[in-house]
């Protein structure tokens, strides 16, 4: 069974960092694109970043180039994304997901709260 | 970026109905084209991917059409289960951003 469990949300300051982290299971992780969307309180989803299966592409939105950052540990069938400078609109419930275009599998989601 | 719209923002059905979403690109993206179903504190669900191949388990009342710009999802007989929000997704090959559409939330009438 295919199982994507995100960890590392939780409270923080504008201008502050936090790791995401995505635990894979379930299929051959090194085998997928995998990517982070995520949804503000309320709002659409935003489609964040994708990663290919060997780490040597990555794809972000405007909105967080330059201040976040996606990466993979495929020995340890792990997705992570690194997040600086936060914002107060960064402020959403962030869920990976497997693949890079049509996503069949999500993980249940982290809530990211940037606030003062 | 692609940009995706969606209509109508709301869409108000009696159970037994037809539901009938579009979907929109701001420029072609061939049929590179997903929906997605979610309902409140859950993840999305994939119905349908390539604009209209249903994805696995999902019931033969969800179907997708289109290509190129233009795309539409239809519920052809709306069940209580199906009153949730709904969303399309591009995922050409260029540019990279995989946009979605704002979302169509379907409501009991």
């Amino acid at each position: 069974e295919v199982q994507l469990v995100e960890s590392g949300g939780g409270l923080v300051q504008p201008g502050g960092s936090l790791r995401l982290s995505c635990a894979a299971s379930g299929f051959t992780f090194s085998s997928y694109w995998m990517s982070w969307v995520r949804q503000a309180p309320g709002k659409g989803l935003e489609w964040v970043a994708n990663i290919k299966q060997d780490g040597s592409e990555k794809y972000y939105v405007d909105s967080v180039k330059g201040r976040f950052t996606i990466s993979r540990d495929n020995a340890k069938n792990s997705l992570y994304l690194q997040m600086n400078s936060l914002r107060a609109e960064d402020t959403a419930v962030y869920y990976c997901a497997r693949g890079s275009g049509s996503y069949g599998y999500w993980g249940q989601g982290t809530l990211v709260t940037v606030s003062s | 970026e692609i940009v995706m719209t969606q209509s109508p923002a709301t869409l108000s059905v009696s159970p037994g109905e037809r539901a009938t979403l579009s979907c929109r690109a701001s420029q072609s993206v061939s049929s590179n084209l997903a929906w997605y179903q979610q309902k409140p504190g859950q993840a999305p669900r994939l119905l349908i991917y390539g604009a209209s191949t249903r994805a696995t388990g999902i019931p033969a009342r969800f179907s997708g059409s289109g290509s190129g710009t233009e795309f539409t999802l239809t519920i052809s007989s709306l069940q209580s289960e199906d009153f949730a929000v709904y969303y399309c997704q591009q995922y050409n090959n260029w540019p990279p951003e995989k946009t979605f559409g704002q979302g169509t939330k379907v409501e009991i009438k």
